[in-house]
């Protein structure tokens, strides 16, 4: 069965680190590949999507993600991160073209920023 | 550039009694979603329209559960009965085409 793994269930960093939030999918063919965050009491921001071409997309808010087929990754990046990211963030897959409204999500990786 | 918006953005209700929540999509998108999300999980997809039709709906939701979008702009969700376990946020989405989808700020409902 399709599914999205984060295996990180909550993360801290300090203000002005780098992160990285691993996002682990099981799919047969490529899929459409998401990056959505979500601030307390709020919904879903999208970060950045993948589809196809080049494998390193970038996103709002500086973040961007790696799609590896191989290991069938698709990890967000920021190179420093301010207090503001404070969130969760959620990975998700649309299985197939035309079905994003069914996207498989992971559960959630908390993101707490020390000062 | 205004996004989803919904209304409201909270409600407290009694068990038994009936809410309605209300989603102006993205203006120029054609397509409508409605979602539901408890903590620490990701959204359970609940209907879809495109345009004024209701295209697909999930098991998830129940016959007390009417979902409408009269005029293929703004929508309305309507809980009839409301139990405890309908407690949640209510995430309205919309898009243009099939691929990129945009969530609103949820519409939170606890039931006491």
């Amino acid at each position: 069965a399709q599914s999205v793994t984060q295996p990180d269930i909550h993360i801290t960093v300090s203000e002005g680190a780098s992160l990285e939030l691993r996002c682990n999918y099981s799919y047969g063919a490529t899929p459409y590949l998401f990056w959505y965050v979500q601030s307390p009491g709020q919904g879903l921001q999208l970060l950045l999507k993948y589809f196809s071409g080049d494998t390193l997309v970038q996103g709002i808010k500086g973040f961007e993600a790696e799609f590896k087929r191989s290991q069938s990754s698709f990890n967000l990046r920021k190179p420093s991160v301010h207090w503001s990211d404070a969130a969760e963030y959620f990975c998700a897959v649309a299985p197939h073209a035309g079905n994003n409204r069914k996207l498989i999500w992971g559960l959630g990786t908390s993101l707490a920023v020390n000062p | 550039d205004t996004g989803v918006s919904q209304d409201p953005r909270h409600k407290i209700t009694k068990r038994g009694q009936n809410v309605t929540f209300r989603c102006d999509p993205i203006s120029e998108h054609n397509r409508l979603y409605w979602y539901r999300q408890t903590l620490g999980q990701g959204p359970e997809f609940l209907t879809y329209f495109q345009n004024e039709a209701q295209l697909e709906k999930s098991r998830l939701l129940s016959d007390r559960f009417s979902a409408e979008r009269p005029k293929g702009s703004f929508s309305t969700l309507e809980i009839q009965r409301t139990e405890q376990g309908d407690s949640a946020m209510y995430l309205c989405a919309s898009s243009a085409g099939p691929n990129t989808i945009y969530f609103g700020e949820g519409s939170w409902l606890t039931v006491v």
